[in-house]
């Protein structure tokens, strides 16, 4: 099993600032790498896949990079609705996909 | 636009089994290429992927759950389901199905279960 793990577990960040949230594979997992973020009460909702490709309808201000085994989700100039939780998941070693333990990105 | 949507029992008593549909709609389940999965997310916790079916029924099950996990196929109702055998309260959980393509895409809205007496 592939172990996906996020840093921070929690990131304080004023509104209009840059969040910088990481991601590490125990293993490689190439480019198969998705973002999700998660807000109270919703489904997760589909932000990156391929490490770097924005998902349909997801603002410009996300973007993720990475490869192997180490990855970035970079949201700039925060927003009120961008805090949440994020999740990072594999899906190279399909189809035993992994999920990171999730990062909250809360105001400061 | 493809829409999935989770039922079932909302409380199940220990080592029972937890058995939940999800209806897709928008589309045809047995459209090539497509896995149809199940996830949970305990309270307060992160997500865990449960399993996958293909729609000719070849299953794949996470290690960790698979003596308890059976996911089926009814392509006649577009509708997958999942039994979950023996439940604890480790098994409280919200419980989502996702199409999974490069990433999980789109999810249900989610149902919560509770294990309890």
């Amino acid at each position: 099993e592939i172990v996906m793990t996020q840093s921070p577990a929690t990131l304080s960040v004023s509104p209009g600032e840059r969040a910088t949230l990481s991601c590490r594979a125990s293993q490689s997992v190439s480019s198969n790498l998705a973002w999700y973020q998660q807000k109270p009460g919703q489904a997760p909702r589909l932000l990156i896949y391929g490490s770097s490709t924005r998902a349909t309808g997801i603002p410009a201000r996300f973007s993720g990079s990475g490869s192997g085994t180490e990855f970035t989700l970079t949201i700039s100039n925060l927003q009120s609705e961008d805090f949440a939780v994020y999740y990072c998941q594999q899906y190279n070693n399909w189809p035993l996909w992994t999920f990171g333990q999730g990062t909250k990105v809360e105001v400061k | 636009q493809l829409q999935l949507q989770e039922s079932g029992p909302g409380l199940v008593k220990p080592s029972e089994t937890l058995s939940l549909t999800c209806t897709v709609s928008g589309g045809s389940i047995s459209s090539s290429s497509s896995y149809w999965s199940w996830i949970r997310q305990p309270p307060g916790k992160g997500l865990e992927w449960i399993g996958s079916i293909y729609y000719s029924g070849s299953t794949y099950y996470n290690p960790s759950l698979k003596s308890r996990v059976t996911i089926s196929v009814d392509t006649s109702k577009n509708q997958f389901s999942l039994k979950l055998s023996s439940v604890t309260a480790a098994d409280t959980a919200v419980y989502y199905c996702a199409r999974p393509m490069s990433g999980f895409d789109p999810w249900g809205q989610g149902t919560l279960v509770t294990v309890s007496s």
